[in-house]
């Protein structure tokens, strides 16, 4: 089946503790990103990669880092999390590089961080 | 910068046709998609305009107007189903850049 996974689904930490949050996706996507969704702001772009070691920021970079050494996986790093980062993440994907293309959604991390 | 504004909520009945508008302002627009979001799931596709002009795709159709910054979502014949959050979202390409800006997203309710 064709999809973007996350893990984990649910991650409660404390502030400091380095964390990754895995995506992968199976669909030979050239394109991957990162969102976070909090009330009231909407879904709003961490990063972004549009192929293989080729990544760039979006409109809410800081306190993130990314990866992409394969084109089917890309991690969200979070080196010293803090409680402004406690929200709901998205990775997603789609078939060519750039953003012209349907995004299809992984099904959510809910990260808390105390 | 970038700016986009949609409704917050917006109610309808069953049967009922409704129009969710969405207005942005960026400097590097290049495509609008609208998002369906069900409480508590990922956001799923419905459409994109590029050009100019009327989407119709089964009971959903877009329109995009470049010129006016504007495009809106109709959806015709709700059903209960229908109710979720649509979100706008602009590709935006300024600054040699390549994101997706979207919108709050607006709460649709379909009453019986």
């Amino acid at each position: 089946e064709a999809q973007v996974t996350q893990n984990p689904r649910y991650l409660i930490t404390v502030t400091g503790k380095k964390l990754t949050v895995t995506c992968s996706q199976n669909m030979n996507h050239e394109y991957m990103s990162w969102y976070r969704q909090d009330p009231g702001l909407g879904l709003r772009q961490i990063y972004y990669s549009m192929n293989v070691e080729v990544t760039d920021k979006g409109d809410v970079p800081e306190g993130y880092k990314v990866s992409r050494k394969e084109k089917r996986n890309f991690p969200l790093i979070l080196e010293s999390p803090s409680p402004n980062q406690t929200s709901l993440y998205f990775c997603a994907s789609s078939l060519r590089s750039g953003a012209a293309d349907t995004q299809y959604f992984g099904p959510g991390t809910r990260l808390t961080v105390l | 910068g970038q700016n986009i504004d949609q409704p917050t909520e917006m109610t309808a009945t069953e049967g009922a046709i409704v129009q969710i508008n969405c207005t942005y302002q960026t400097s590097g627009f290049n495509g609008l998609f609208w998002y369906q979001q069900h409480a508590g799931e990922a956001p799923t596709f419905l459409s994109y305009n590029v050009l100019d002009g009327l989407e119709e795709k089964g009971r959903f159709s877009s329109f995009l107007s470049r010129s006016k910054g504007y495009s809106y979502l109709l959806l015709k014949e709700l059903q209960m189903k229908d109710s979720a959050s649509y979100l706008c979202a602009v590709r935006d390409l300024s600054y040699n850049t390549d994101k997706l800006i979207f919108g709050t997203g607006t709460r649709l309710q379909v009453f019986p």
